[in-house]
């Protein structure tokens, strides 16, 4: 399975955007880069994913490197609200019992008001 | 529109007992996923479920297992509960259109297990 990595953690303030990093080094030709987030007490929740473009959408943008080894989620202007433990996941598009949703340790992300 | 719930919402068991959680997906979703995550920790994969049938299951002991159902709600039952099945189990439901990569995952809130 290709696998991420992610820092532990980071910090940010309120209103200023956020950079969070994924290295994911061995990621196939159809490996797909999904980003949820899982704030304090809840289930996780989807935020963006993407193949080789990059993606924006009304939460985050996804930054892609040219040659996909690694990625950031941008969150532009971070809120109080935002501060939660973000997964970033690979999933193969090509299907199969072995393509479930693995999720690693994250990076905690605290928003410091 | 509902989403995906599960119950109970909190469980104490003691060693040894046996424990059943509950998982109704989003209406429509077929695929239901379920995993562990101990107190700090991040989510560990369980058992992944796609139209009745299991299609793959995480590196856990066989006596973590379940079923879904022809309405696509899925139950986990772990035996011989042990101290550190103490976590929060959570579920996820799906729809697969199109591509399995583009599949996103909604969760539920979670059962919280204590075991004593």
């Amino acid at each position: 399975d290709a696998k991420t990595t992610q820092p532990n953690s980071m910090e940010s303030n309120e209103e200023e955007p956020v950079h969070l990093p994924c290295n994911h080094s061995t990621i196939s030709g159809t490996d797909y880069i999904h980003w949820y987030r899982q704030l304090p007490s809840q289930g996780p929740e989807y935020v963006i994913h993407g193949l080789t473009s990059n993606v924006n959408n009304r939460m985050a943008s996804l930054a892609i490197a040219e040659d996909r080894k690694s990625s950031t989620l941008i969150l532009h202007r971070a809120t109080l609200r935002d501060a939660a433990v973000y997964y970033c996941i690979l999933r193969d598009a090509s299907g199969g019992n072995n393509n479930d949703m693995r999720f690693g340790a994250g990076t905690r992300l605290t928003v410091k008001p | 529109e509902a989403g995906v719930t599960q119950s109970p919402t909190h469980l104490i068991k003691t060693r040894g007992q046996q424990v059943t959680l509950r998982c109704s997906p989003i209406s429509g979703h077929t695929s239901v996923y379920w995993y562990q995550q101990a107190l700090g920790l991040g989510l560990q994969f369980l058992l992944w479920y796609d139209e009745g049938e299991e299609r793959n299951r995480g590196n856990f002991p066989p006596r973590f297992s379940g079923r879904q159902f022809p309405n696509y709600s899925s139950e986990l039952n772990v035996n011989a509960l042990e101290l550190e099945d103490s976590a929060l189990y959570l579920c996820a439901s799906s729809l697969v259109e199109g591509r399995p990569s583009n599949e996103k995952l909604f969760f539920g809130s979670g059962t919280q297990l204590s075991v004593l």
